[in-house]
């Protein structure tokens, strides 16, 4: 099915640890976006990407990296885990600046212990 | 970037009609009005987007005042699948902050049946 898959759904990690998120689309979308959002809130952009080769911080970049080789996939990097980036995070994509919407994946619940 | 505000929470009838209000006062010409939605445990979901004149779609309509300040989503039965919350963004699509949504704390809906 055509959509934003990430992976994986839940994950608990130590204090300190490094782990990498997983997000791929299959609908040849050039905009892809991260996003995480805490408890009552509202998302709040982490990285976002406009093409292969290219991305850009948004509001709260700090503690994730990420990388876009290639069109499809689209991973956030962890560094150093922190409890404060205990979140459910998701993936986004769009076609373009102008198509009318994103397609937002089902999330990744991750707790920092 | 221009704000948007909505009412924190709102409630309805099952299969009457909900007016999801929200203010925009610092709109610009070139700022189009996007609402999305976001189900329990689910990541959001685009609805419905407009620049000037009311949309509709098979999900909701979009009315947009004439001065542009405010815009309403409308949905049309409310259903308790509508229970949700909603968010209003401002979408620049001439300029490169257009390549990102960013997000409110939208108004939570209630649908009591």
């Amino acid at each position: 099915n055509a959509g934003v898959t990430q992976t994986p759904k839940f994950q608990v990690l130590k204090t300190g640890q490094s782990m990498t998120l997983q997000c791929a689309q299959d609908m040849n979308h050039e905009y892809m976006s991260w996003y995480r959002q805490d408890p009552g809130m509202g998302l709040r952009l982490i990285h976002y990407s406009v093409g292969a080769g290219i991305t850009d911080q948004g509001e709260v970049p700090n503690g994730y990296n990420v990388s876009r080789s290639t069109t499809e996939d689209f991973p956030l990097r962890l560094l150093s885990a922190a409890p404060s980036q205990t979140s459910v995070y998701f993936c986004a994509s769009s076609y373009d600046r102008h198509s009318y919407g994103y397609t937002f994946g089902s999330g990744t619940r991750l707790t920092v212990v | 970037d221009a704000k948007t505000t909505q009412p924190n929470s709102m409630e309805s009838n099952e299969e009457e009609p909900v007016h999801l209000p929200c203010n925009h006062s610092t709109i610009s010409g070139t700022d189009y009005i996007h609402w999305y939605r976001q189900l329990p445990s689910q990541g959001p979901e685009y609805v419905i987007h407009g620049l000037t004149s009311n949309v509709n779609n098979r999900m909701a309509s979009l009315a947009i005042a004439e001065d542009r300040k405010s815009s309403t989503l409308i949905l049309h039965r409310a259903t308790l699948r509508d229970a949700a919350v909603y968010y209003c963004i401002l979408r620049d699509e001439t300029k490169s902050s257009g390549d990102k949504l960013t997000f409110g704390t939208g108004t939570r809906l209630a649908v009591r049946p």
